[in-house]
């Protein structure tokens, strides 16, 4: 019965590789995120969907790209990975957009970049 | 865009004290104002939010207090436990973007 799921919960790769973190919620939402947390703990919001369709795309290189085939699923993809892209990736769901609600967040993907 | 800024950046009180994390913001327009728990190795959770038409809003040990005016926000827990440790994170957003600004966290380390 897991709200926000994410996988892998751990990913570790070298320099230069492609990845994907797919995310899932089950809590009907309308509105999914991904959230960078960098080591000293900085939660930075990167893109938010709502019903598929883009929203928020804050300054993030375009070798990461959001792709979200239904409104239940938000998967990110990294190209080209880079050393700077280690950190804790976090995807989040909420209820509604415009509405100001609770975002409910995944366990988070640890991406080691070697 | 918005700005929210967050003090103290790591906090120790002894068992059984208050703590106050205090937090400020740069637009006007935001209107959401929730705060955020993250235990060691865990997810951020939702512990209390509180929405601009109000000024103080309580639950058990917890307590959000805004002012509009000076645009800024605080968390007190009053009768800290060692389960509050963690880091708390405030934000702030607006209605219409859902986009949620956080502050860059205060450690809090509650002393036996």
């Amino acid at each position: 019965d897991t709200a926000v799921s994410q996988t892998p919960k751990y990913l570790v790769t070298q320099m230069g590789n492609d990845k994907s973190i797919k995310c899932e919620q089950n809590l009907g939402h309308d509105t999914m995120y991904w959230y960078k947390q960098d080591s000293k703990k900085f939660l930075k919001i990167m893109f938010s969907y709502n019903n598929k369709e883009l929203i928020i795309n804050e300054t993030v290189p375009n070798r990461f790209s959001p792709k979200s085939p239904d409104k239940a699923h938000l998967n990110l993809h990294i190209n080209s990975l880079e050393l700077g892209d280690s950190a804790v990736y976090f995807c989040a769901s909420s209820q509604a957009s415009g509405r100001g609600d609770e975002q409910f967040f995944g366990p988070g993907t640890r991406l080691t970049v070697l | 865009g918005e700005n929210v800024e967050q003090h103290p950046s790591t906090l120790s009180v002894q068992e059984g004290d208050s703590a106050v994390i205090k937090c400020t913001y740069s637009d006007s327009a935001s209107n959401y104002f929730p705060w955020y728990k993250q235990e060691l190795g865990k997810r951020p959770q939702l512990i209390i939010d509180i929405r601009s038409n109000v000024g103080e809003k309580k639950d058990q040990r917890i307590a959000v207090t805004l002012n509009k005016t000076a645009k800024h926000f605080s968390l007190h827990i009053t009768e800290t436990q060692p389960e509050d440790s963690a880091v708390y994170f405030c934000a702030a957003s607006m209605y219409r973007d859902d986009k949620i600004i956080f502050g860059k966290g205060t450690r809090l380390h509650i002393l036996p």
